[in-house]
Order: structure tokens, then sequence, then C-alpha cells
């Protein structure tokens, strides 16, 4: 199975900063990586798609770069609705389907 | 636009079997092009991917548990559904029914039901 590593585990920010979440591939997977938001209580939502596609209706102040094994999730001017757990996904080598362990943005 | 329902039992005794069925609202199972999954995700951990299945009955699991899950479409109920047997602790979590998409280059979960929390009990 291909093991997906996000970083950092968790980590806090205020509203207006600019935001950087990091996930690793134990092996590469072209650019077949994707991007959840999940707020508490709530299922995920899909943000970015392909590496960096954005989903319909997801703001732009999101973002997403990489490939291979290393990709980066970046939020610019982080607003108060994006405090959330976010989430990386691999569908390169399936199955399994694997996600990252999540990264909680907290004020 | 689809809404995806979990419905079953939020309690199940350690051994027995573990059934979840998601009601599909707002479009056709069998019409649809996309594939029905199940996810999890145990209390304060990651999301797992459990298993998919597309509307021909075409199916495929996570390893992991063992052969332990089914997923069946009922397409005359537009409904599709879990099994897992042999439940144990380890199976506590929400559970959440999703549909997933394929691209030229990835395969994304793009619809979800609220989630069940299902909870294993000796």
């Amino acid at each position: 199975d291909i093991q997906m590593t996000q970083s950092p585990s968790s980590l806090s920010a205020s509203v207006g900063d600019r935001v950087t979440i990091t996930c690793r591939a134990s092996q590469s997977i072209g650019d077949s990586l994707n991007w959840y938001q999940q707020k508490p209580g709530m299922a995920p939502n899909i943000l970015i798609y392909g590496t960096s596609t954005l989903q319909s209706g997801v703001p732009s102040r999101f973002s997403g770069s990489g490939s291979g094994t290393d990709f980066t999730l970046t939020i610019n001017s982080l607003q108060p609705e994006d405090f959330a757990t976010y989430h990386c996904q691999q569908s390169s080598s399936v199955p399994p389907y694997t996600f990252g362990q999540g990264t909680r943005v907290e004020i | 636009h689809l809404q995806l329902q979990e419905s079953g039992p939020g309690l199940v005794k350690s051994s027995e079997t573990l059934s979840l069925t998601c009601s599909v609202s707002g479009g056709s199972i069998s019409g649809a092009t996309s594939y029905w999954a199940w996810v999890r995700q145990a209390p304060g951990k990651g999301l797992e991917w459990l298993g998919s299945i597309y509307n021909t009955g075409n199916d495929y699991y996570n390893p992991s548990l063992q052969r332990r899950a089914t997923i069946s479409v009922d397409t005359s109920k537009n409904q599709f559904s879990l099994k897992l047997t042999s439940a144990t602790a380890a199976d506590t979590a929400i559970y959440y029914c999703a549909t997933h998409t394929s691209t030229m280059t990835t395969r994304y979960f793009d619809s979800w039901g609220q989630g069940t929390l299902v909870t294993v009990s000796s």
C-alpha cells in the first residue's frame, strides 16, 4: 500500500495568514493527489483534485501543487471558515485508496 | 445534485456483522457513472477507504479488511449497502457512504453522506 504522510499534524494560525500543508507519498503517485476539508462533526468535502484543480465553488485562496511524492496545499489569507482538518488522498495505486492522517488548522 | 444518507444500527456486538445502508436521492444509482463507496473514520483518526462498487456489481475492497467486507447495490431501492463480518472494537468508527468520480489522472470522493457512528461492544 502507498502510505501518505501529512505534516504538520496540527498548526495554529491567524486570520489572514498564509498556511502550507505538506503531503508525502511513500512512492511516486504522479499527480493523483486530492485534498479534502473536514469541519467538526461533518463529512469531508473535496477541495482540490488531480493535485491542483479546484473543485467547483472552492475559493481561489486554496491552491495545490506538487508531483511524484511531494505535494502541498496552500491557503492564502486564511479565513475564519477555513479552520478545519485537511486530508490528502492518493488514487494512483489502488486498491486501496489511502489518506493522510489529517492536518488540523486551528486558531 | 446527489444526496446520500447512511442508516443502520449504532451499536453492534463484537463478533457479529455490521450492516449499513446508504440511500441515494437526486439521481439514479443505476444510471450514474460513479462508483459507490464506503469510508470510515475511527474516533480521532484519519479516513480509511473500505471498498467501492460500480452499479454493474464490479467491486473492490481494502485488503486490510481481510475479506470481511461486502458491498452490494439494490437498484430497485436506489441504495447500496455494506456488510462487515466478525466485528471487533477496532471497527468502531463513523461510517460514511460516498461516490467517487474519475478524471484523466485521478479518482476522488465528491459526494458524501453525513456519516453514522457505529460502536462495536462486547
